[in-house]
């Protein structure tokens, strides 16, 4: 399988722990995107990488987040401290540069739940 | 800001043809998707409009309108498996030059026998 893959797929985590999420993008993509989305709603844009440069971060995205891409493959996204309010589903999304119309390619998602 | 509206939920029949609209406010507009969302699932490209006119995919076409900022997705010859969440995605040129793209909030269809 060479789409967009998320690693773990659902995470249940009381409030106030720390959880950390992993996207591996299709490998020749350079670009790759921090969604989150909660029920009925679209996805929202959290960050964006190009190659292991943070380039964009949305206002959304609190002091308590944190992403990283150290080698411009795979990516973390770190959420400290959780609140009940961060239970969504986050969605991880990667495009390649220069292909046309530049569609993301989306991954399954790991959906949080803080209790 | 951005705004993207289309309707929360629609019904149609097997076999029948379906038009979902999405309506735009954006400044920076640089072209728009179309994603399918399965219940649970990620979202799935369907079809990308940068120009007005028409794209066809298969039983899937995708319209624009840039100086109505209006698009559409038509779904023909419909099947129980695309009941699904559609969702019209606008791409925004920002002040940083970076490309984001702004999603609505879905168009749930439910594809009845």
């Amino acid at each position: 399988d060479t789409g967009v893959s998320q690693d773990p797929r659902h995470k249940i985590t009381k409030r106030g722990q720390n959880v950390t999420f992993r996207c591996d993008p299709i490998s020749e993509h350079n670009r790759l995107y921090w969604y989150r989305q909660t029920l009925g709603q679209g996805p929202e844009f959290l960050t964006y990488f190009q190659n292991e440069a943070q380039l964009e971060k949305s206002r959304l995205l609190s002091d308590r987040f944190s992403a990283e891409r150290p080698k411009g493959s795979f990516s973390t996204l770190e959420i400290q401290r959780t609140e009940q309010g961060d239970s969504a589903m986050y969605l991880c999304a990667s495009s390649l540069k220069g292909l046309a119309g530049g569609e993301q390619f989306f991954g399954p998602g790991t959906r949080l739940t803080v209790l | 800001g951005q705004n993207i509206d289309q309707p929360t939920e629609m019904t149609a029949t097997e076999g029948a043809i379906v038009q979902i609209n999405c309506t735009y406010q954006t400044s920076g507009f640089n072209g728009l998707f179309w994603y399918q969302q399965h219940a649970g699932e990620a979202p799935t490209f369907l079809s990308y409009n940068v120009l007005d006119g028409l794209e066809e995919k298969g039983r899937f076409s995708s319209f624009l309108s840039r100086s109505k900022g209006y698009s559409y997705l038509l779904l023909k010859e419909l099947q129980m498996k695309d009941s699904a969440s559609y969702l019209c995605a606008v791409r925004v040129l920002m002040n940083t030059g970076f490309q984001k793209l702004v999603f609505g909030t879905g168009t749930r269809l439910l594809v009845s026998p």
